[in-house]
């Protein structure tokens, strides 16, 4: 398994502003993912995070609206930028791990509210 | 285009009843696929994956290629079963998750 770590749990934001969210494992990953939760909806991936290259973003999500760091091989950070109310959800962290890399394993989200 | 469905938003099932949460996929090839569970204020969590063939909480789930179909099942469902379901096939390394199925098992 993974311990992952996401940091704030939970914010409360104004409009206009901009959260980033960081996500820290124990060990040394490849692939990060970076997903939203809306409010009764299932999970959104956002994008995957590669240490060493650029963000790949999902169709929908764009690197001006939710910037992405990953500066090495246990931490990345997901910024939500000019937040509106509805970026209100719960974004999650992932890592996948196992031999053949086939198991995914998430953060214990954080839980955004923007009014 | 490829996607995956979950028909059922809501199922309750009586305690000791027999469970199936179903899921379709329109993959093309052969994508692994998964089942997670989310109880309640708990993270997501892998429940089985098709792969290993294996059978968590006495949850199995069997891939059928010929219907596109992974659906889960459980012979006898306990009140501990209650939580959210999603269906994920792992498609070029990334998870897609499914709308989710809520299970409610009623006593």
């Amino acid at each position: 398994s993974a311990v992952i770590s996401q940091k704030p749990s939970r914010d409360i934001c104004q409009r206009g502003t901009s959260l980033t969210i960081q996500c820290q494992v124990d060990s040394q990953v490849t692939m990060m993912f970076w997903y939203r939760q809306q409010p009764g909806q299932s999970l959104t991936l956002i994008a995957t995070a590669n240490q060493g290259s650029e963000a790949t973003y999902e169709s929908g999500f764009v690197i001006d609206k939710f910037p992405i760091s990953r500066p090495n091989l246990t931490f990345s950070t997901l910024t939500v930028s000019n937040m509106s109310p509805e970026d209100s959800s719960i974004y999650l962290c992932s890592v996948v791990r196992g031999p053949l890399q086939e198991t995914q394993y998430f953060g214990p989200g954080t839980r955004l509210l923007v009014l | 285009a490829q996607r995956v469905t979950q028909p059922e938003k809501l199922l309750s099932v009586f305690k000791g009843a027999p469970v199936e949460l179903k899921c379709n996929y329109s993959y093309s090839g052969s994508p692994e696929l998964f089942w997670y569970v989310q109880y309640s204020r708990q993270r997501l969590q892998l429940l089985l994956r098709h792969i290993s063939r294996e059978s968590i909480k006495g949850f199995t789930a069997d891939l059928n290629k010929g219907e596109t179909s992974f659906h889960l099942k459980k012979p006898f469902a306990q009140e501990e079963d209650s939580a959210m379901y999603y269906c994920a096939p792992n498609r070029d390394d990334k998870i897609i998750f499914g709308k989710g199925t809520r299970l409610h098992i009623l006593p």
